[in-house]
């Protein structure tokens, strides 16, 4: 059963740290998102990769969020410094453009409290 | 550019009754059109598509068709369950698969 797997799915940090969240899309899949989720705003797009390479990051703050995929199975996305205002479920999904329709498969998500 | 307007929630029913969540699309070209469910504690899960017009997508009992005249793709479902209590997305891919958008989320309750 092919599935996107996140890790960690649960991290408490202090206010400072550097956070890396990492995303194993589903094999095969070309496109990998990475989507935050709060209360306030909902689901936001952070970024999003074709073939590996940065299609858009328009949605993340530059100064301290970077994301990466250094290689087809692993996409990372990482925090530094984190603030308290972090604190969210960040979402990994992939997908593939298919003559069913673009779809997109989501993991599990992080859970992150910056304390 | 493209977007998804979705009902405010939280939708509160009582078991078997009738639901719908209306959602309407704005969008350029032939978009793909989604709902996804999320129940607490978890990721979004595909629910159903519909990838051009007059196509219904259907699952678990959960319907939508894809209205292009009405720029519409609203879920029903005729007789909902405690177990159906979740927020639903309704999404959008544009035609190159370039971006997907989602709608803000409605909240279901099912009351026994």
């Amino acid at each position: 059963d092919a599935r996107v797997t996140q890790t960690p799915r649960h991290k408490v940090t202090e206010m400072g740290q550097e956070v890396t969240m990492r995303c194993q899309p589903i094999l095969g899949h070309n496109t990998v998102f990475w989507y935050r989720q709060t209360m306030m705003q909902g689901l936001e797009l952070l970024a999003y990769f074709r073939n590996r390479a940065p299609l858009d990051d328009s949605g993340m703050p530059k100064d301290r969020f970077s994301a990466e995929m250094p290689d087809a199975t692993l996409a990372t996305l990482k925090i530094q410094p984190s603030e308290p205002r972090d604190s969210a479920v960040y979402f990994c999904a992939s997908g593939f453009q298919g003559a069913s329709g673009n779809t997109i498969y989501f993991g599990e998500g992080s859970w992150l409290t910056v304390v | 550019g493209d977007s998804v307007t979705q009902m405010e929630g939280p939708v509160t029913l009582s078991e078997e009754a009738c639901l719908t969540i209306n959602c309407t699309y704005t969008a350029t070209g032939y978009p793909s059109l989604f709902w996804y469910v999320q129940y607490p504690g978890e990721g979004l899960q595909l629910l159903l598509k519909a990838t051009k017009a007059d196509d219904k997508g259907s699952n678990k009992g959960f319907e939508a068709t894809y209205r292009k005249e009405t720029t519409s793709f609203h879920l029903e479902k005729g007789s909902v369950q405690v177990s159906d209590s979740a927020v639903y997305f309704c999404a959008l891919s544009d035609a190159g698969f370039n971006k997907f958008y989602f709608g803000s989320g409605t909240k279901l309750n099912v009351k026994p």
